[in-house]
């Protein structure tokens, strides 16, 4: 079966700073990986998806990830935070087909002004 | 193009009562699903509904049931509410296309006391 771990439940990050969330998976099969953001009670937004080609994917808001097989990971990266990337983000794995989405525990990010 | 909507946003229910989440897509989506939040857990299934006419388990089923009604609609019900069920809960649906994205609806707060 598939899971996913995020490391660090929350991160901290000054305005300007480099964003960095990261995601590790574990699965048989080539995944497929997404990237969620949710804000204050909101539901859930798509960042990007990596499924298949081109292993750098960007995605909306600046943030990109890099699918990296040999390292079964699918870090999240920014290069400069905002006060508004300030949000609850998930990483989430996907097989095949009709299976649904088995995400990670989540990562709220702080941005300090 | 409303997406996924899901309702009520709010209830509180008694320990012992019954009530039934509603949702609904208008993508034309063949697979929905319903997901939990709970701080620190991430999203865990519940249900997932593959197709119009199918049902599965998840990760936490315990307590609850679901129809899929038609290929719209797909409602979850707690027959009797506990404690440990306050929660987020969303509703979800996708095309059934692996790589395709999974639209989250807004959100339902449940508070059972």
């Amino acid at each position: 079966a598939q899971s996913v771990t995020q490391l660090g439940s929350h991160v901290s990050v000054s305005e300007g700073a480099l964003v960095l969330l990261r995601c590790n998976y574990s699965s048989s099969v080539p995944p497929y990986l997404f990237w969620y953001v949710q804000y204050p009670n909101q539901g859930l937004q798509l960042l990007l998806k990596y499924t298949t080609g081109a292993t750098l994917v960007k995605g909306i808001n600046g943030f990109e990830a890099e699918f990296k097989k040999s390292e079964t990971s699918f870090h999240l990266t920014k290069p400069s935070a905002h006060m508004s990337d300030a949000a609850e983000y998930f990483c989430a794995v996907r097989l095949s087909g009709n299976t649904p989405l088995v995400f990670g525990k989540g990562t709220r990010l702080s941005v300090i002004a | 193009n409303a997406g996924v909507t899901q309702t009520p946003k709010f209830q509180v229910l008694k320990t012992g009562q019954s009530m039934t989440l509603q949702c609904a897509q208008d993508m034309n989506h063949n697979s929905m699903y319903w997901y939990r939040q709970d701080p620190g857990m991430g999203l865990r299934l519940i249900y997932y509904s593959a197709s119009e006419g199918t049902t599965d388990k998840g990760e936490v089923p315990n307590g609850y049931n679901v129809s899929r009604l038609n290929k719209r609609e797909f409602s979850l019900r707690l027959e009797s509410a506990a404690p440990s069920q306050t929660s987020v809960y969303f509703c979800a649906s996708s095309d059934g296309q692996a790589g395709n994205t999974i639209y989250f609806g807004e959100g339902s707060w449940l508070t059972v006391v």
